[in-house]
C-alpha cells in the first residue's frame, strides 16, 4: 500500500520568503507523486506531478518539487511566497498501472504574512 | 474543455429527503470518482468508475448510491442521510499521463444534512 506523511499541518511564512512544505512517502512499488492545492470552498488543483521522468519537477505558480528516493521525500518549494499562495496543500501518491487509487496526505495549511 | 462541473454547489436536505449530486466532464476521461471531504481533512475516496463500471467502492454506506449513465456523467444519489454526512463532495475525472493516474477535480457540492 502507498501512503504519504505531511510534516506540519500549519506553516507560516513571510511574503517574499522561501516556502517549504514537506512530504514523505511510503510505497512498496515505484510511486507516482503529486502536489495539489485547495483554495477555500474550491476543489483541488494539480500543482505538479512526479512520474519518474525527472527528479526535479516544475509546476504551476512557480512551485517545484524534488523526488529523493534515498530520503523517500517529495518536498514542495517556492523561492518567494506571495499572498495568493495562502491555501491548503495536499501531497498524494498512487501506483502505476491505470486508474489506481490516489491517496492524499492530511494537508498543510500555508499562511503568508504580509 | 478542461473542467469538471458539479451541481448543485450547495444542498441542504433533511434526513428523510432524496436528492442527487451531479457531475459532468467533457475531457474524454474514462474514469470518474466521488470523494468526501470533511472540514480540515483530506479528501476520502468513496467510489471509482472506470469505463462506466463501478471498480472501487470504499465500503460506503448504502444511503449513498452512485450511478454512471455514460462516460461524461456521474451522479451520487442520496437518501436517508445523517447529519454526520454533511461535507464537501468532490467529483473528479482522470487520465493516465506517463503512467500516473492524474485527477482533475470539480469545485465540489457542499452538503448540509439537517
Amino acid at each position: 500500500a502507498q501512503s504519504v506523511t505531511q510534516l506540519g499541518s500549519h506553516v507560516s511564512v513571510s511574503e517574499g520568503a522561501l516556502v517549504l512544505l514537506r512530504c514523505n512517502y511510503s510505497s512498496s512499488v515505484p510511486p507516482y507523486l503529486f502536489w495539489y492545492v485547495q483554495y477555500p470552498n474550491q476543489g483541488l488543483q494539480l500543482l505538479l506531478k512526479y512520474t519518474s521522468a525527472a527528479t526535479l519537477v516544475k509546476g504551476i505558480n512557480g512551485f517545484e518539487a524534488e523526488f529523493k528516493k534515498s530520503e523517500t521525500s517529495f518536498h514542495l518549494t517556492k523561492p518567494s511566497a506571495h499572498m495568493s499562495d495562502a491555501a491548503e496543500y495536499f501531497c498524494a501518491v498512487t501506483r502505476g498501472g491505470g486508474y489506481q487509487k490516489v491517496t492524499f496526505g492530511i494537508g498543510t495549511k500555508l499562511q503568508v504574512i504580509p | 474543455d478542461t473542467e469538471v462541473t458539479q451541481t448543485p454547489k450547495h444542498l441542504v436536505m433533511g434526513m428523510t429527503n432524496k436528492k442527487s449530486l451531479k457531475c459532468e466532464q467533457h475531457m474524454g476521461h474514462r474514469a470518474m470518482y466521488w470523494y468526501k471531504q470533511k472540514a480540515k481533512k483530506p479528501p476520502e475516496l468513496m467510489f471509482v468508475y472506470s469505463y462506466e463500471k463501478l471498480s472501487i467502492n470504499e465500503s460506503v454506506p448504502s444511503r449513498f448510491s452512485p450511478e454512471c449513465p455514460n462516460s461524461s456523467l456521474l451522479n451520487l444519489h442520496l437518501h436517508a442521510l445523517q447529519p454526520e454526512d454533511s461535507a464537501l463532495y468532490l467529483c473528479a475525472s482522470s487520465q493516465v499521463v506517463s503512467g500516473a493516474n492524474v485527477l482533475t477535480f470539480g469545485a465540489g457540492s457542499r452538503l448540509t444534512v439537517l
